[in-house]
């Protein structure tokens, strides 16, 4: 299976960009690259998902490389509710499509 | 539109006894997923099910534990005969569409925190 390598953590200051890195060098043509993200004693929550172009939503954007061997979740004006752990998922096939999780980036917002 | 419902949140087993968690997907969603998460680790896939069938297992242990989505009603993730290494948080995720769509998105419940003494 494909995986995802992340720092363990990270601090940001409130209201200040955040950039969450992610390196899937095993990653192949047809994965696609999803983030998640989950706060404590919750499930995760859907941030944002790409194949090769970079992508925006309201939440994030997501920044991948030409090469798709690492990509960067952006948020672009941290809260103390953006406070999680956030997961790059690559979205695999091995029979079924499947999520594999890596073990994610604790991310600390300071005020 | 209610979110997935997992129930019981919390959960607690004597070594050997049977685990019955329930997950109740979105309004509208047909296919759920199975994780399982140990203290600070990601999400480990289990199982994928359709209504009334089984798609993907392989992530699922050979014995003891089973899963099902009927027709009618939530799914169960059933686990026999419980062992100290069953503790771990159990996720339910629903999704209207396949795996393997473009638009392929999961929706998580809150999950269940299963505690085997």
């Amino acid at each position: 299976d494909a995986k995802t390598t992340q720092p363990n953590s990270m601090e940001s200051n409130e209201e200040e960009p955040v950039h969450l890195p992610c390196n899937h060098s095993t990653i192949s043509g047809t994965d696609y690259i999803h983030w998640y993200r989950q706060l404590p004693s919750q499930g995760p929550e859907y941030v944002i998902h790409g194949l090769t172009s970079n992508v925006n939503n309201r939440m994030a954007s997501l920044a991948i490389a030409e090469d798709r061997k690492s990509s960067t979740l952006i948020l672009h004006r941290a809260t103390l509710r953006d406070a999680a752990v956030y997961y790059c998922i690559l979205r695999s096939y091995s029979g079924t499509y499947k999520y594999i999780f890596g073990t994610g980036t604790r991310l600390k917002v300071l005020a | 539109n209610a979110g997935v419902m997992q129930n019981p949140r919390h959960l607690v087993r004597r070594r050997g006894q049977e685990a019955r968690l329930r997950c109740s997907p979105m309004k509208g969603h047909s296919h759920v997923y199975w994780y399982r998460q140990l203290p600070e680790e990601g999400l480990k896939f289990m199982v994928y099910l359709q209504k009334e069938n089984i798609i993907d297992e392989s992530g699922m242990p050979k014995e003891r534990f089973s899963a099902e989505f009927p027709k009618e009603g939530p799914s169960i993730l059933r686990i026999q005969q419980v062992v100290r290494g069953d503790s771990a948080a159990y996720f339910c995720a629903s999704s209207p569409l396949p795996a393997g769509g473009l638009k392929d998105t999961q929706y998580f419940g809150p999950g269940t925190r299963l505690t085997v003494l």
